[in-house]
Parts: C-alpha cells; structure tokens; sequence
C-alpha cells in the first residue's frame, strides 16, 4: 500500500516563528504536493514538485516555501507564521508517468497559528 | 483556468441513493476523480472514470460522464452512515509538468438516521 505520512497532525505555532512541515512517501513517486485545505474553498495548491530539487510554484504560494532534497521527502516551509496561516496541510504524491494518475494523500496538519 | 464546481452540502436519509454533482472546464481530461475525506483524515480515491467513457459502476457506486456539458455525477445508492464524508471530484488538465489534478470545493455528505 502506498504510504503517504506527514510529520505532525496537529501543530500550534505562534505570529512569526518559522514552521517546518515535513512529508515522507514510500512509494517511489517523483510528483510531490502541498495543498491547504479551508471551509468551502477546497483544496489549494500551494507548491509541487516533479524531482528532486525541482519546484513549482502552485496557486497560492505567497508566504511559504518547499524543499526537495531527497525524492522521497517533500518539506513545506512557513517563514513568518501568520494567522491567516491557520489551515489544515495536505501532502501527496504520484507518479509523473503512467498509470491513472491519481494523488495519495498523507492525514494533514492541521495548523494553528495564535 | 480551470475550474471545478461542486455544492458544498448534500443531506440524505440512511437507505437512501445520494446525487453528487460537478462541473468542470478542461475537455481535455484524460481521467476524472472522485475522491473521499472522511472526519480528520486525508483523501482517498474513490473512483474515477475515464474520459471516453459515460458511466461507471463499481458496487454501490455510479459515475456518470456528460462531456457535452462537462458534467460528472457520483451516485451512491443504499446511503449508510460510514458514507457521510466530503467528497471532490478532479480533473486532470491536460499539460502541466507533474499532472497536476484541479480540486472542486467539496460536497459534505451528511447521512441521517
């Protein structure tokens, strides 16, 4: 089974401290995403990645960052955590190639930030 | 761009079949997904459809294409409570340089005694 784990599930974190979420997946996949998911706006994409070291930025990428050292690990970076930060994260990943195409998706964060 | 559309809520009776519905704008989708969250989790796949197909059936789940109107339905027939959940559909735009799959803002399903 493909396993998609994320670092914490819940996070609190105060106004400007720096939050790192990390993702690990085990399934060989060269695609990895972060989303933030909100009440009736559904899932946003805030940065992916198609290999190491690559990225891109998704739809909402202001005020977050991403690394991809290892294929295996994509981490998702908060500068200066504010409070419209609050969300819950979802991780997932898949292949680049082949196959449907779907996306496994990790449990989320959820973030608060006070 | 694209865009996906869905209801954001949908009530039902247990026993009952259960309708929902989504609109999407890439016809050049090769796959559309549905997908299920439940209650502190993340999301699963719970079918999908290919795009040359019009409908799909996988036990008490149906997928039903109109790529006419860029409509897809899930129906799921015989509701139980263990399928209250927010369900997405997704589309996969054609292009993109790791598949990217556009999210429609969920429908919570709520299944009542």
């Amino acid at each position: 089974d493909v396993k998609v784990t994320q670092s914490s599930r819940y996070l609190v974190k105060r106004t400007g401290e720096k939050v790192f979420l990390e993702c690990v997946q085990d399934m060989d996949h060269e695609n990895m995403f972060w989303y933030r998911q909100d009440p009736g706006l559904g899932l946003r994409l805030i940065y992916f990645s198609y290999d190491v070291k690559m990225k891109e930025k998704g739809d909402i990428p202001e005020g977050y960052s991403v690394s991809r050292e290892k294929k295996e690990r994509f981490s998702l970076i908060l500068e200066s955590a504010s409070t419209n930060q609050t969300s819950m994260y979802l991780c997932a990943s898949s292949f680049r190639q082949g196959g449907l195409g779907e996306q496994y998706f990790g449990p989320g964060t959820r973030l608060t930030v006070t | 761009g694209e865009d996906v559309e869905q209801s954001l809520f949908l009530s039902v009776r247990e026993g009952d079949s259960s309708v929902i519905n989504c609109t999407y704008t890439d016809s050049s989708s090769t796959y559309l997904y549905w997908y299920k969250q439940e209650p502190g989790a993340g999301l699963q796949l719970l079918t999908y459809i290919f795009s040359n197909m019009d409908m799909k059936q996988d036990q008490r789940l149906t997928v039903l294409l109109n790529k006419k109107d860029k409509h897809l339905s899930l129906r799921i027939a015989d509701t139980q409570t263990g399928d209250s959940a927010i369900y997405f559909c997704a589309e996969s735009p054609a292009g993109g340089s790791a598949r990217q799959l556009t999210f429609g803002s969920g429908t919570q399903l709520t299944v009542l005694p």
